[in-house]
């Protein structure tokens, strides 16, 4: 079946740091794919997404490239923040699995000053 | 503002007495779902509904029941619970399973003894 693979966390960086957080994925087709994000104590909220090959999805200066050729969705941030500490989450969804989203285990990014 | 809204955020209670968790959405979405968050297992799926009367089964529904009488409230019932249903609780919702993007609530956090 559809699954979703994420890094394992936690990630600590330096704030200005490069970001990459990689997610891979195993689905037949071309299935939609997310980056949602959770703050603290709150719930997740949609981050970004790309629904077909090459697509790349952007939002508060991430990124992240649908390829279809490595079945990736890495997340991306040229210089991260403090108030980016955050778990972040990897879905996909694919009308074989009658669309329901099918959810990475979360990594935990830690930003320090 | 559109929201999902959980009460209550925290809960502890007893093994065997039976509690229910509300959730409520004011953005006139026709699904809606009810993961919970467990440390090292990412978010599962408990229920979900397509539309009001309409409910199905998630990756681990048991020892848990849902209703959908009206659109905006998806409320969860635990009519016995059991230490192992300690767990963070979200509520989300959307337009319609696959490509819409969820909306959670901020989340339940429960503590059976």
């Amino acid at each position: 079946g559809d699954s979703v693979t994420q890094m394992e966390g936690p990630v600590t960086l330096s704030e200005e740091a490069f970001l990459t957080i990689n997610c891979t994925y195993t689905a037949t087709g071309y299935p939609s794919l997310f980056w949602y994000v959770q703050y603290p104590g709150e719930g997740l909220q949609l981050l970004l997404k790309a629904t077909k090959a090459d697509d790349k999805g952007s939002n508060k200066g991430f990124e992240a490239t649908y390829r279809k050729e490595t079945t990736s969705f890495h997340l991306e941030k040229g210089s991260v923040q403090v108030s980016d500490s955050a778990v972040y989450f990897c879905a996909l969804s694919h009308m074989d699995s009658n669309y329901q989203l099918i959810w990475g285990a979360g990594t935990k990014l830690i930003i320090k000053p | 503002e559109a929201q999902v809204t959980q009460n209550p955020r925290y809960l502890i209670t007893v093994t065997g007495k039976k509690l229910t968790v509300t959730c409520s959405q004011n953005m006139n979405h026709e699904y809606m779902s009810w993961y919970r968050q467990d440390p090292g297992l990412g978010l599962r799926q408990i229920y979900y509904s397509m539309n009001v009367e309409v409910t199905d089964k998630g990756d681990v529904p048991e020892g848990y029941k849902v209703s959908r009488k009206e659109k905006r409230n998806f409320p969860l019932i635990l009519e016995s619970p059991s230490p192992n249903q300690t767990s963070l609780y979200f509520c989300a919702s959307s337009w319609a399973r696959g490509n819409s993007p969820l909306h959670f609530g901020n989340g339940t956090r429960l503590t059976v003894t």
